[in-house]
């Protein structure tokens, strides 16, 4: 099984701070894909192909990576991104999700 | 809009059996490959089980392989997830997704239903 490590486990950010999370892959990958939740809610498709946004996914989030080296970044924190964030694999069977980050407003 | 209500969850013994529902709207439900995910009370997620759009191919992770059965209904936009042997580690909230079957991103998913495996 490909383990997807995410780090940090909990973050927190102030209004306008960048912020980067990072998932590595014990198996390289060929995409990574990031999924956001909230409390009380379901996840949402946040980020496919390793730096495509999903629709409606501001601006500001970006991702970024390679084999086994993938990362989400933040250029400006908004109250609204605190969440925890997943990233997803389907290179290697079965897929795989990390354990998550969370983010929180400081 | 695409909606994705699940239905069926529950408290049951171990050992039991349950049946969870999907009904699926806003979109083609036959054109696509459709999945269900759990969320344990750690957090985590894990794939339960994958149906490609015809109902032909499925995939279980070993974790729940000969215990759990994945299926559809194309005329009525409904995804099943039949559970039996059931054991205090399947508790965990059930999301039913769009996605998951070659490589599809899970576009969208439902607002889950809660399983509780306990005596």
């Amino acid at each position: 099984e490909n383990v997807l490590t995410q780090s940090p486990a909990i973050m927190s950010a102030s209004l306008g701070e960048k912020v980067t999370m990072s998932c590595r892959a014990s198996s390289s990958v060929n995409y990574m894909y990031w999924y956001q939740q909230k409390s009380d809610a379901s996840p949402k498709l946040w980020i496919y192909y390793t730096s495509n946004l999903a629709p409606g996914v501001p601006a500001r989030f970006s991702g970024s990576g390679s084999g086994n080296s993938y990362s989400l970044t933040i250029s400006s924190m908004e109250g609204e991104d605190a969440a925890t964030y997943y990233c997803q694999q389907f290179t290697s069977s079965p897929l795989t999700f990390g354990a998550g980050t969370k983010l929180e407003l400081k | 809009e695409v909606q994705l209500v699940e239905s069926g969850g529950g408290l049951v013994q171990p050992g039991g059996s349950l049946k969870l529902s999907c009904a699926a709207s806003g979109f083609t439900f036959s054109s696509y490959g459709m999945s269900w995910v759990r969320q344990t009370p750690d957090k985590r997620l894990e794939l339960v089980a994958t149906i490609n759009s015809n109902g032909g191919s499925t995939y279980y992770p070993d974790s729940v392989k000969g215990r759990f059965t994945i299926s559809r209904d194309n005329a009525k936009n409904t995804l099943y997830l039949q559970m039996s042997s059931l054991k205090s580690e399947d508790t965990a909230m059930y999301y039913c997704a769009r996605g998951g079957y070659d490589y599809e991103r899970f576009a969208y998913w439902g607002q889950g239903t809660l399983v509780t495996v306990s005596a």
